[in-house]
């Protein structure tokens, strides 16, 4: 079976810091793909990065980043000069085989001015 | 990019009526789209799978009775809540992907149904 853990049901960050989202994941499967999304007030999920399960490099996408530890199953996202638009609700998203993906609990992040 | 528009983005209903929301894949094909629910402040949770030209696959607890998906184009599926019932409200969001991308979806803007 997959699942996907958040930890953290809430956390903060002050404007133009740094701040970090823990995932854990596991399955069984040798090819799968991560994601993480995110969901602002609007309710609109927006996805913020990807990262196939075969690279080893870390995905990056200019203030996102990701920490992809295969060993461990981790999957954590670091938001670098977090900024008020990034006040939202984050979910891991765990795809394997077809079709098959399975969301985190989601973490609610609010940057603080 | 990939688009996919959802309608309405809200709707009220009586109890005991039937509602329809749309999702449709705006500038790709999708064999497969899928249908959410998601309650305040929890995550998304799968309800069925919409395959082009044939039966929905349901996930377990879901009635299918009371949520007929219908899919009958590679741009288009639509999910009816048929006699609608207060703990029927909930958010409900589409997504699909483009036949040519093996990862990732696009998600609808979601439908807020209220049942009164």
């Amino acid at each position: 079976a997959q699942t996907v853990t958040q930890s953290q049901p809430e956390m903060s960050v002050q404007e133009a810091e740094t701040v970090t989202l823990s995932c854990t994941y596991d399955t069984s499967e040798s090819n799968y793909y991560l994601f993480w999304y995110k969901q602002p007030p609007s309710r609109q999920m927006i996805l913020v990065i990807r990262q196939e399960a075969y690279k080893q490099q870390n995905a990056t996408e200019n203030r996102f980043s990701v920490n992809f530890q295969k060993a461990a199953k981790s999957f954590s996202l670091k938001i670098s000069d977090s900024q008020l638009g990034d006040t939202a609700m984050y979910f891991c998203v765990l795809q394997t085989g077809n079709n098959d993906m399975r969301f985190g609990a989601g973490t609610r992040l609010t940057v603080k001015p | 990019g990939a688009v996919v528009s959802q309608h309405p983005s809200w709707v009220i209903c009586k109890s005991g009526t039937s509602v329809k929301i749309e999702c449709r894949s705006l500038d790709f094909q999708a064999t497969t789209m899928f249908w959410y629910r998601q309650f305040p402040k929890q995550s998304l949770m799968l309800m069925a799978t919409s395959n082009e030209g044939s039966k929905a696959t349901y996930e377990q607890g879901v009635e299918k009775d009371k949520f007929l998906i219908n899919h009958a184009s590679l741009t288009l599926s639509t999910l009816t809540v048929t006699s609608a019932h207060p703990e029927d409200s909930s958010f409900y969001i589409c997504s699909a992907r483009p036949l040519t991308v093996n990862y990732g979806y696009t998600f609808g803007s979601g439908t807020r149904l209220t049942v009164v």
